[in-house]
């Protein structure tokens, strides 16, 4: 089975352009998490949706980031425009139901 | 506030050495999870265990074990013999009250980089 899946890998961007980050949860999965972690926070929630509804929105930190999910199969997480304390690695997660959480790979955004 | 605290920040023991990594957690709520996650060189964030507030009984998985107090709000996390392939970040984490879900509102602390050397 393919895990979650993020792409790009890593993203390098100048201020003030927008940047869109994908990811594909797990097959059957209904909850849907991103996270952002950096040297100075660590890890912390941003949003999650549960049947690609979103629940809570209360970790994105500003009006320059918005996060969908259109389907079942598909989220994006949307930063315009960026800054360069928008740097961090940003990871999506899902899960079935309550059970164990599945990390993706992660996305290394730079912004200069 | 839901606070997680992991005052090791660096371990570096050599192979076949026991080490624990601590982890003290501070919540208002009457349930809810505790977690570990270990992240490795290659990034991403791999599932440990979960306990949830009421099932305070000691685990342990192979070389891993980890011990729930919850008079010290603390879970503690032993690896035994530790080997090369465990050099990684450690995560501790708490959830929200359980009503929220066991994923939801996940506060993670800030990791313990350990490193194991041949």
């Amino acid at each position: 089975d393919a895990g979650v899946i993020q792409s790009p890998r890593h993203e390098v961007t100048e201020m003030g352009q927008e940047v869109t980050l994908r990811c594909k949860p797990i097959s059957g999965h209904d909850y849907l998490f991103w996270y952002r972690q950096t040297m100075m926070r660590g890890l912390e929630l941003l949003i999650y949706f549960n049947n690609n509804v979103p629940i809570d929105d209360s970790g994105m930190p500003e009006d320059r980031f918005s996060a969908k999910m259109p389907n079942a199969s598909f989220s994006t997480l949307k930063i315009q425009p960026s800054e360069p304390r928008d740097s961090a690695v940003y990871f999506c997660a899902s899960s079935r139901r309550e059970e164990k959480l599945f990390f993706g790979s992660g996305t290394q955004l730079s912004v200069l | 506030a839901q606070k997680v605290t992991q005052a090791q920040t660096e371990i570096s023991v050599v192979e076949k050495e026991d080490v624990t990594l601590d982890c003290v957690y501070e919540t208002r709520d009457t349930t809810y999870y505790l977690f570990w996650y270990k992240q490795p060189p290659s990034g991403e964030l791999v599932f440990l265990i979960r306990r949830n507030s009421f099932d305070e009984q000691n685990e342990i998985s192979g070389r891993y074990s980890w011990n729930f107090q919850k008079s010290t709000s603390s879970f503690n996390f032993t690896i035994t013999a530790s080997q090369v392939v465990d050099s990684a970040v450690y995560f501790c984490a708490l959830s929200g009250p359980r009503y929220t879900g066991a994923n939801s509102k996940l506060t993670f602390g800030k990791g313990i980089t350990l490193s194991v050397r041949p």
